[in-house]
């Protein structure tokens, strides 16, 4: 069965602290693996999609890397407003269905 | 950009109700899906479709149905609604020559009493 861990579930940094989430996957064949934000009661905002271990991909303050087992996502000096849950989701390369399994989160504070 | 528009932020319906949540992507993609995020289970499928009028099952299909007559629009429907179906109802869709990334509408949070 394919499943994804993020940890920690929680992570609490102050202003300008770099840190790193961590996305574990056991899945049969990745297809991709995504990583998403998502702000309380709203819905994932997209981020990334790394396909091959490996690859590397940024955007501001926030970088993802990809190896056959785990996903990181680094924050370089996060500032209040990267305050949110990220999500990592993997979509296996066989069936049809392209359905994504995601983690629980990783619930992020960035005090000022 | 990607838009993907959901009919309501906030639903709430009584216990039997039936209940119609829509979604509309305005892009011409092909597939669309049907999510429920609940805390400490994350988000899980509860249906997919891959072109007008197809639809396959996700992991959590019981108690819904779908619907998909026009390309640019998905409704879930809970033809009898219950208590244990109060949850945020996402739904996503895939554009085409962008790989699988899928991408979200905002969310509706739905509360059966």
């Amino acid at each position: 069965e394919d499943q994804v861990t993020q940890s920690p579930e929680a992570l609490r940094l102050q202003e300008g602290e770099s840190s790193s989430l961590n996305c574990s996957y056991t899945v049969s064949g990745l297809r991709g693996l995504f990583w998403y934000r998502q702000d309380p009661g709203k819905g994932p905002e997209f981020l990334f999609t790394l396909y091959s271990a490996g690859e590397e991909k940024e955007k501001e303050r926030l970088k993802a890397t990809l190896t056959k087992k785990e996903s990181f996502l680094h924050i370089t000096a996060p500032k209040p407003e990267d305050s949110a849950t990220y999500l990592c989701a993997v979509q296996a390369a066989q069936g049809g269905s392209e359905k994504l399994v995601f983690g629980k989160g990783t619930k992020l504070t960035v005090n000022p | 950009d990607v838009k993907v528009t959901q009919s309501s932020r906030y639903l709430v319906k009584r216990t039997g109700e039936k209940v119609f949540l829509e979604c509309v992507q305005d892009m011409d993609h092909e597939n669309m899906f049907w999510y429920r995020q609940d805390p400490g289970l994350g988000l899980r499928l509860i249906y997919f479709s891959y072109d007008v009028k197809m639809k396959e099952k996700g992991d959590i299909p019981e108690g819904y149905s779908v619907s998909r007559e026009k390309k640019e629009r998905f409704s879930l429907i809970l033809e009898s609604a219950s208590t244990n179906q109060t949850s945020m109802y996402l739904c996503a869709s895939r554009p085409p020559a962008q790989g699988y990334t899928q991408y979200f509408g905002p969310g509706t949070r739905l509360t059966v009493t």
